[in-house]
């Protein structure tokens, strides 16, 4: 079974520009979750998708947005990009269907914001 | 407000010792734990978790205990190798209803087992 795949693996940015970061999930799970991980702060969650609907959202403000497709894949988009942004970000998927399932990280999209 | 804390941002052990990583925690409504480990330029993989009604999970060289009342929960792993060595990742989540998914991390540990 293929894992979780992201893309790009890196990315380059300025201030003000905006990107769109692409997630894969294990075939056959439905829920895709995203997270910020920086240095100071650990991973965070910023939103999760199922069925091709934000289930849960994490704190992070309106130019951090997602969305879901019918066959699963997820992207993450950030509009005007600031310097903080630059972060390693995660996608994990899980069947999420019933009771607590573990999730599988892909590699992570490494982004930094010059 | 950190709710998950891991306050040991690196362990040292040698090689066939035990490593124990502690994490505590706030938010009493947290029902699930979870340990990942991650390697540089990897996504994190799951290791081990517990149920917040259980107090110590096994598996293989890795056991998880839970302590509710102190609101702490530790990764014992025994012996130690040094392909362990990597960046541990304390997680929790709070039963929202159905299987809603949200983690909340620690800041993560970083373990370097010495030949």
């Amino acid at each position: 079974k293929a894992g979780v795949t992201q893309t790009p693996r890196y990315l380059i940015k300025t201030r003000g520009q905006q990107v769109t970061l692409s997630c894969s999930p294990i075939s056959g799970h439905r829920s895709v979750s995203w997270y910020q991980q920086t240095p100071g702060q650990g991973l965070q969650f910023l939103f999760e998708y199922f069925s091709e609907t934000q289930r849960n959202k994490g704190n992070f403000p309106g130019r951090f947005s997602g969305r879901q497709f019918s066959n699963s894949r997820s992207e993450m988009n950030v509009s005007t990009l600031e310097l903080g942004d630059s972060a390693l970000y995660l996608c994990a998927s899980s069947s999420g269907t019933s009771g607590v399932s573990e999730q599988f990280f892909g590699p992570g999209t490494r982004l930094t914001v010059l | 407000d950190q709710q998950v804390k891991q306050n040991s941002p690196s362990l040292s052990v040698q090689e066939g010792r035990i490593s124990i990583l502690n994490c505590d925690y706030t938010n009493s409504m947290f029902d699930y734990f979870l340990w990942y480990k991650k390697y540089p330029a990897e996504g994190p993989t799951f290791l081990i978790s517990i149920s917040s009604i259980k107090d110590k999970n096994e598996d293989g060289r890795f056991t998880v205990f839970l302590n509710k009342s102190a609101k702490h929960l530790s990764l014992h792993i025994v012996p130690s190798q040094p392909g362990d060595s990597a960046v541990y990742f304390c997680a929790a989540r709070t039963d929202s209803g159905g299987s809603n998914y949200k983690l909340t991390f620690g800041k993560g540990t970083l373990l370097t087992v010495n030949p």
